[in-house]
């Protein structure tokens, strides 16, 4: 089946940029997606990429698609405390989302 | 924005009571809903896919008896957990797409933490 894979842990130093990673399986994907959980809440959409675009920026967001590869990245730019969060990639197939493991972001002061 | 409101946050219940949860659509209609699950630092599985006037859709290994999905309107799908018992006690997500925007994302509520003693 389609699969979404993620690293599941990043820790940084606030100020710092973080980068998160993830490959994902299905080449027919039309939209890529970035959403962030914080403890105890839903989701919150952050951005997402159409597929034949490479590169979209979002004020500190910025995504990354390499489609040959299958890899997809969201860069954080001056990460903030308030970025600790779990940041789910996930990706479209047969209108349904398939997320990856989730990346805990630990941002240290 | 898109708002999903979920309703209850919050259920703590005792083992046999069967538990409604609600996924409305505020400012949008929504054809389509979705109900995932959330097990502690794990990712979310989708247990069905809630369709507006007709029977849901639901994933391999969830039981439709045991996880009744009613989406009577374009703006509300609910989901009853009948005879719940602890092995139930889960973080569940609802998500909901615009029926006039089918290429944009979808919306998720804020969830529901069912706890059963």
């Amino acid at each position: 089946g389609e699969d979404v894979e993620q690293s599941l842990f990043l820790s940084v130093r606030e100020g710092d940029s973080s980068v998160i990673n993830c490959t994902y399986t299905d080449s027919s994907s039309t939209y890529l997606y970035w959403y962030k959980q914080e403890p105890g809440a839903g989701l919150q959409l952050l951005t997402y990429i159409f597929s034949n675009m490479d590169m979209k920026q979002d004020q500190r967001l910025t995504v990354l698609l390499n489609k040959k590869d299958k890899h997809l990245s969201l860069r954080i730019a001056d990460t903030q405390t308030g970025d600790s969060a779990i940041y789910f990639c996930a990706e479209t197939y047969t209108g349904k989302l398939i997320f990856g493991q989730g990346t805990t972001l630990q941002v240290k002061p | 924005g898109a708002v999903v409101s979920q309703h209850p946050s919050r259920v703590i219940c005792k083992s046999g009571t069967s538990v409604k949860i609600e996924c409305r659509s505020l400012d949008f209609q929504a054809t389509t809903m979705f109900w995932y699950r959330q097990f502690p630092k794990q990712s979310l599985m989708l247990m069905a896919t809630s369709n507006e006037g007709s029977k849901a859709t639901y994933e391999q290994g969830v039981e439709k008896d045991k996880f009744l999905i009613n989406h009577a309107s374009l703006t509300l799908s609910t989901l009853t957990v009948t005879s719940a018992h602890p092995e139930d006690s889960s973080f569940y997500i609802c998500s909901a797409r615009d029926i006039g925007e089918p290429n944009q994302p979808q919306h998720f509520g804020d969830g529901t933490r069912l706890s059963i003693l």
